[in-house]
């Protein structure tokens, strides 16, 4: 039972380029949430999702990111026109309803 | 004020010893996690509580509802212990986490 997949791992984009994140849930789990770890800075939530829909993007930046969860394929965060202060961790996590999140090994986004 | 504080924000320990860290948290919750960040950054989950204690192997997490606080605890420590630890609360109804800012663990020999 492979656990939550993101990919890539390391990802470097020059400002102006467009980043996509994917994550790939744990078998059986509906449920994503998608988190940002900034340089020396606690985690922080970005946006849960589960198949179709966004739930909640309360700590979503207001421009140049977006979520979605499609009924097929992975989890997909994209930041459009990155900037150098996007740099950071973005891990994101699945679960059934309510239960236990299980975290993916993050991908470490570099902005040039 | 952050609506998790976790204390102490680093701690070194001699291997062996028994360690405590601690969380306290401002917001109604329906369940309080503990992680487990490595050097390499991964994040793995050590525990959901709603009450009471939990033990897996020579960890043990408890939380006190009534009090707003919760202690992990870690017995004969080792130097593979050494990881940032992570408290995290679920309060909303939605099941985002809000995040302690962490505490930084070394175990020497």
């Amino acid at each position: 039972n492979a656990g939550v997949m993101q990919n890539p791992r390391h990802l470097v984009r020059r400002r102006g380029q467009e980043a996509r994140l994917r994550c790939s849930p744990m078998k059986g789990h509906s449920h994503v949430y998608w988190y940002r770890q900034l340089p020396e800075e606690g985690l922080k939530f970005m946006v849960y999702l589960q198949k179709e829909n966004i739930i909640d993007e309360s700590g979503m930046p207001k421009e140049r990111f977006s979520a979605e969860f499609p009924k097929e394929g992975p989890s997909i965060l994209r930041i459009q026109q990155v900037v150098r202060g996007d740099s950071a961790a973005y891990f994101c996590a699945s679960s059934l309803v309510r239960n236990e999140q299980f975290f993916g090994p993050g991908t470490r986004l570099t902005v040039l | 004020k952050n609506e998790v504080e976790q204390s102490p924000q680093n701690l070194t320990a001699q291997e062996g010893e028994f360690i405590t860290i601690n969380c306290s948290y401002s917001v109604g919750i329906s369940a309080l996690h503990w992680l487990q960040q490595h050097p390499g950054g991964g994040i793995v989950s050590l525990f959901m509580l709603s009450s009471g204690k939990k033990k897996h192997g020579r960890l043990i997490a408890t939380i006190n509802i009534q009090e707003k606080h919760s202690s992990l605890h870690i017995t004969a420590s080792h130097p593979r212990d050494s990881a940032v630890y992570i408290c995290a609360v679920d309060g909303g109804s939605q099941g985002n986490l809000i995040f302690g800012k962490g505490t930084k663990l070394s175990v020497k020999p």
